[in-house]
């Protein structure tokens, strides 16, 4: 039992380049997670599933795109990075229901020049 | 959206000595929750809070859901070098099950 997977741990990107970062659980969770977490603030949302199917926008959305491909996995899309993406993504994942649980995994450390 | 009010940003600590943080915001949540994060990992659920007024223990740990629901305690008995680390607190908006905000953190030091 896992938990909740990232790849990859570390990237760097050029400024335009693209890339995906990979998200999975293993608690039959239903609703996962996309964080940013930059220096002195605490986690943003960039954007969350509630259930398989179904995905929305969080607190910051600009510049990612999701993909809730089934009910284990959960994507985040940067179509053209940009330097002010440089930060720290974690995905979570949460049973549902009537628990409000947060389930983190380890992050992937994103580096845009 | 609106983050919450966590302090202090950091203490330093004799090893042994109990620490004490909170967490405050002008908005009343139904949940909260405390997490610890190790560098390099992600955060780490240690206490879930249900319900205002609720004391919550998980070994050295006591955490309380303050009486207004706009406010939550953390405190740390006894503490060891291992606690080093930055504890994040997180509060679950009323009505709003996606909706959880967290604070910045304190970063606790622990000197042996």
């Amino acid at each position: 039992n896992a938990g909740v997977t990232q790849t990859p741990k570390f990237q760097v990107l050029k400024t335009g380049q693209s890339m995906t970062l990979q998200c999975a659980q293993d608690m039959n969770h239903n609703s996962m997670y996309w964080y940013r977490q930059d220096p002195g603030m605490g986690l943003r949302l960039i954007y969350y599933s509630a259930s398989e199917g179904t995905t929305d926008k969080g607190e910051v959305p600009n510049g990612y795109n999701v993909s809730r491909l089934n009910k284990r996995e959960f994507s985040l899309r940067l179509e053209s990075a940009a330097p002010s993406q440089t930060s720290v993504y974690f995905c979570a994942s949460r049973r549902g229901g009537g628990s409000y649980e947060q389930y983190f995994g380890p992050g992937t450390r994103l580096t845009v020049t | 959206g609106q983050q919450l009010n966590q302090s202090p940003q950091s203490m330093f600590i004799q090893e042994g000595e109990d620490v004490s943080m909170n967490c405050t915001s002008s908005s009343i949540f139904n949940t909260w929750l405390w997490y610890k994060q190790e560098p390099g990992e992600g955060p780490v659920l240690l206490i879930a809070l249900y319900k205002a007024g609720e004391l919550t223990s998980n070994g050295r740990l006591t955490a309380q859901f303050g009486i207004t629901r706009k406010d939550s305690f953390l405190n740390i008995s006894a503490s060891i070098p291992s606690d080093v680390g930055i504890y994040f607190c997180a509060g679950q908006v009323l009505y709003n099950n996606n909706d959880m905000r967290f604070g910045a953190g304190t970063r606790l030091t622990v000197k042996p």
